[in-house]
């Protein structure tokens, strides 16, 4: 158990709907990562918070957004879904991206299937 | 760019027999190199960090091996719990905290 918790841990939903990813981050760490593996993409990087600030961009969609609260966890928001969105979705935490090498620890994951 | 490519894409092994899985990367201003092993439907599980050329870390039957521009993942007696998907992944001065991840090996050990 690495500490980084993700709900919820299926989602089927419809194309064209909304729904919204959360993770929590391990104790103690202030850095939140978003990554997408999809079988004919491996794992990609999304975004990154450090400190409820958006700190990086990847390859993210502009239909996706996410935010890191006061209490340091995240959510990732997938809007107007597509049949190609379906994948599984994890959150990574870290300590802190200042540090010159930066562990990322990843959660269970969410597996998103659209209709 | 970051670039990582992993190989074999796929290795079956049986129980006790040695082998190594090959990680090449392209990257400017390496920081981190990073091994998780991933099983199916689950998220990646960390190995090890290497940061510089010539390092070396264990683990249990494993050992993670760093030159300038590739990295091993070398396998000994393995074990058919040893079964997973190996990923490499690696952290450049010039993409921030983010990891660019190779496509994996698949280790199947039988028993």
């Amino acid at each position: 158990d690495s500490g980084v918790t993700q709900t919820p841990k299926h989602l089927i939903t419809a194309t064209g709907q909304r729904v919204t990813l959360r993770c929590s981050p391990r104790s103690g760490d202030l850095s939140v990562y978003w990554y997408q593996q999809s079988l004919d993409q491996g794992l990609q990087f999304l975004i990154q918070y450090y400190n409820g600030e958006e700190r990086a961009k990847g390859n993210i969609l502009e239909r996706f957004s996410a935010q890191q609260f006061p209490d340091l966890h995240s959510e990732l928001n997938l809007s107007s879904l597509e049949l190609g969105d379906s994948a599984l979705y994890f959150c990574a935490s870290s300590v802190a991206p200042t540090r010159s090498t930066d562990t990322q620890y990843f959660g269970p994951g969410t597996r998103l299937t659209v209709l | 760019e970051d670039q990582v490519t992993q190989s074999p894409e796929a290795l079956r092994l049986q129980e006790g027999e040695s082998s190594s899985l090959n990680c090449s990367y392209t990257v400017s201003g390496l920081r981190g190199l990073f091994w998780y092993r991933q099983d199916p439907g689950k998220g990646p599980e960390f190995l090890f960090t290497l940061y510089s050329a010539g390092e070396e870390k264990e683990k249990e039957r494993l050992k993670a091996t760093l030159t300038k521009k590739e990295s091993f993942l070398h396998i000994t007696a393995p074990k058919p719990e040893d079964s997973a998907t190996y990923l490499c992944a690696v952290q450049g001065g010039t993409s921030g905290s983010r990891l660019t991840f190779g496509e994996g090996t698949q280790l199947t050990v039988n028993p």
